[in-house]
C-alpha cells in the first residue's frame, strides 16, 4: 500500500532553516511527483510547491520563492523540503503528498510534521 | 492571484444532503478537487477532476463544476462526514479554498 512517512517534529529559532523528509513506499517513486502543503495552527491549507521525482523539476509558490528548496533522492525514495530564514509565521504542520503533476490532485498524504519557530 | 471562496460553515442533519460550494472566476473551465480533513488528521482526497471519486470514497460523495461554482454534495450525510472540506484548483499554481466546516447535527 502507498505510504508517505515524514520526519518528526522540529523546533527552530527564527532565522534558522528546517529540512523535512518524506519517505515513500508502495509505488514506483519516479512515476509521481511530491507536493508540499502546510497548515498554520487553526488555518487552512497552503500549497508550497511540487517536485518531479522523475527529473527534479520544481514549481514553487511565488510567496516562498527564494526561501524553499525541494529535492528528491531516488535511491531511497525520499523527498525533502528545506525552508530557510524561518519566521514565526512559518509555524505550521507541513505535509507531503503524492501528485502525478503540479496541476494534479494529491491522492496520498504523509502524516504531517509540526515545525515550531520560536523567537 | 486566483482566489477560491467557500462558506466558512455548513450544517446538516444526519441523513440529509449537504452542499458545499466553491466559487472562483470561470471555475468551470478548470478541474476542481475536494479534500476532507478531520481534526488532527491529514487531508483525504474525496473528489478529483470535478466529479470523480477515488477508490474507497463512498458513493454518497459527488461533485459538479460549472460557470463560477463547483459543488461538493454529500447525500445521506453521516456523523463520520463531519470535517473541514477544501476545494483546490490549479491556476499557474495550486490554490486552495479557505475551507468549510461541515457540522452534522
Amino acid at each position: 500500500q502507498v505510504q508517505l512517512v515524514q520526519s518528526g517534529g522540529e523546533v527552530k529559532k527564527a532565522g534558522a532553516s528546517v529540512k523535512v523528509s518524506c519517505k515513500a513506499s508502495g509505488y514506483t517513486f519516479t512515476s509521481y511527483g511530491i507536493t508540499w502543503v502546510r497548515q498554520a495552527p487553526g488555518q487552512g491549507l497552503e500549497w508550497m510547491g511540487w517536485i518531479s521525482s522523475y527529473n527534479g523539476n520544481t514549481e514553487y509558490a511565488q510567496k516562498l520563492q527564494g526561501r524553499v528548496t525541494m529535492t528528491t533522492d531516488t535511491s531511497t525514495s525520499t523527498a525533502y523540503m528545506e525552508l530557510r530564514s524561518l519566521r514565526s509565521d512559518d509555524t505550521a504542520v507541513y505535509y507531503c503528498a503524492r501528485a502525478k503533476a503540479a496541476a494534479g490532485n494529491f491522492d496520498y498524504w504523509g502524516q504531517g510534521t509540526l515545525v515550531t519557530v520560536s523567537s | 492571484s486566483y482566489e477560491l471562496t467557500q462558506p466558512p460553515s455548513v450544517s446538516v442533519s444526519p441523513g440529509q444532503t449537504a452542499t458545499i460550494t466553491c466559487s472562483g472566476d470561470k471555475l468551470g473551465d478548470k478541474y476542481t478537487f475536494w479534500y476532507h480533513q478531520k481534526p488532527g488528521q491529514s487531508p483525504v482526497l474525496v473528489i478529483y477532476q470535478d466529479n470523480k471519486r477515488p477508490s474507497g470514497i463512498p458513493e454518497r460523495f459527488s461533485g459538479s463544476n460549472s460557470g463560477n461554482t463547483a459543488t461538493l454534495t454529500i447525500s445521506g450525510t453521516q456523523a463520520m462526514d463531519e470535517a473541514d472540506y477544501y476545494c483546490q484548483v490549479w491556476d499557474s499554481s495550486t490554490v486552495f479554498g479557505g475551507g468549510t466546516k461541515l457540522t452534522v447535527l
